[in-house]
């Protein structure tokens, strides 16, 4: 079975600063891994997704993770962060196989201050 | 074009009523998705439908909710007696027929709001 921690629940943030969500995964097989935002009222969107290959993903929005197999991490980051941004962040991992439903952390709020 | 739709957005229902939950999947898409997101334990999947194999129900909470999907398309999830621990954002997702090797983006509708007093 997959789990996914998501360390911080709520990451208060400058306008213009940059900002990392942190995302670790527990797995006894290799998994995908996902980062989805929500924005209020709204469902979930996908930002990244890594598969397999290089281990930086580049997404919407000018959001870019790293997967990390060492540390089990999978890090979102973006260098600049705009009042847009506030959201819901979630990561997930699924199996490369079979259904591949989703499992989500339990996300992360991020609040970009002007 | 049109995204994942469900209806209705919002329902309010007393303890022990049965609810029904519905789900229109983006056109061409053979996965279907059912995830449940509630403050006390975050989003959680429920049960997964393929083409015409036997979904994965595994995520089910308990035999008062069942769903099912009619000539591969529109979804209904149905919670019987309900109780106030359903009450949660019941969200939809679909997919392009997943394989292993590849995988594509579940898409997600905005959900319903259940509410149980």
């Amino acid at each position: 079975a997959q789990s996914v921690t998501q360390l911080d629940s709520q990451v208060p943030v400058f306008e213009e600063a940059p900002v990392e969500l942190r995302c670790n995964y527990s797995s006894s097989v290799s998994v995908y891994l996902f980062w989805y935002v929500q924005y209020p009222n709204q469902g979930l969107q996908l930002l990244l997704k890594y598969l397999s290959g290089s281990t930086l993903v580049k997404g919407i929005n000018g959001f870019e993770a790293e997967f990390n197999k060492s540390q089990t991490s999978f890090h979102l980051r973006k260098p600049s962060v705009h009042i847009s941004d506030t959201a819901e962040y979630f990561c997930a991992v699924s199996e490369p196989q079979g259904a591949q439903k989703l499992v989500f952390g339990q996300g992360t709020r991020l609040t970009i201050n002007p | 074009g049109a995204g994942v739709s469900q209806s209705p957005s919002n329902k309010v229902t007393e303890k022990g009523k049965d609810v029904e939950l519905r789900c229109d999947p983006i056109s061409g898409h053979t996965a279907l998705y059912w995830y449940r997101q509630s403050l006390g334990q975050g989003l959680e999947f429920l049960i997964y439908f393929q083409g015409n194999s036997a979904p994965d129900k595994s995520g089910l909470p308990s035999d008062r909710f069942s769903a099912e999907r009619t000539g591969g398309s529109v979804s209904t999830l149905t919670i019987q007696r309900t109780q106030q621990e359903d009450s949660a954002v019941y969200l939809c997702a679909s997919s392009l027929e997943g394989w292993a090797g590849a995988t594509y983006e579940q898409y997600f509708g905005p959900g319903t709001r259940l509410t149980v007093t």
